[in-house]
């Protein structure tokens, strides 16, 4: 069973501080990883993608992957309250001849002004 | 350029009722896709198209579920018999390319409503 876990939260951070978000996966084998942003009632929408260990830096926003842990985040940083969403890890598991998209349940964020 | 566009955007309708939904992809992306998110829920995979092969639809719940894609670029998701755990917000997403280094695109969803 292909899993991506996240903690479903609410994670809560003042305006202005760093959020970070977790995830973790349990296929060594995966190599491409994305998150995406899910406000409420509106479909998910792609923040970053990464599929080399380390950082990966865009504006506000990093995404950081260690394939030895099993493990990808993604932080947010001078946080605002328009970054109040859902965030959703998803990871592509490779098996046969095609690869599958696995979402996490996603992690809500509040951003407090 | 114009997103994923799917219809209707909103459908009730009575249990036991067929329903169809459409998607129309990105143009140029030869990948297309299905989910389904119930409330609070994460992103359930149905089926995916690529290009001209065989669908993949290990995802589908029951064979009360069915899709196609004519010409390699609409969809559409047909429930038949629908059932109140039918009940979601369908999703069609697009990519470039297969499930591969191709991130996906959704459109905005069609939310089902079974009486």
């Amino acid at each position: 069973q292909k899993e991506v876990e996240q903690n479903s939260g609410p994670l809560s951070v003042p305006e202005g501080a760093i959020a970070s978000l977790n995830c973790t996966y349990s296929d060594r084998g995966s190599q491409s990883f994305f998150w995406y942003r899910q406000y409420s009632g509106k479909s998910p929408e792609l923040i970053m993608f990464i599929y080399s260990n380390g950082d990966k830096e865009d504006g506000r926003f990093t995404a950081q992957l260690n394939k030895a842990s099993q493990y990808v985040s993604l932080l947010i940083r001078d946080s605002q309250p328009s970054d109040s969403a859902t965030y959703l890890c998803a990871v592509i598991y490779y098996g046969g001849s095609q690869g599958n998209l696995i979402f996490g349940k996603g992690t809500k964020l509040s951003v407090k002004p | 350029g114009a997103g994923v566009s799917q219809s209707p955007s909103n459908k009730v309708t009575e249990k036991g009722k067929d329903v169809e939904l459409r998607c129309d992809p990105i143009s140029g992306h030869t990948a297309l896709y299905w989910y389904r998110q119930s409330l609070g829920q994460g992103l359930e995979f149905l089926i995916y198209f690529q290009g001209n092969s065989a669908p993949d639809k290990s995802g589908l719940p029951s064979d009360r579920f069915s899709a196609e894609r004519t010409g390699g670029s609409v969809s559409t998701l047909t429930i038949q018999r629908t059932q109140q755990e039918d009940s979601a917000v369908y999703l069609c997403a697009s990519s470039l390319g297969g499930f591969g280094n191709q991130p996906q695109h959704f459109g905005d969803g069609t939310r089902l409503s079974i009486l």
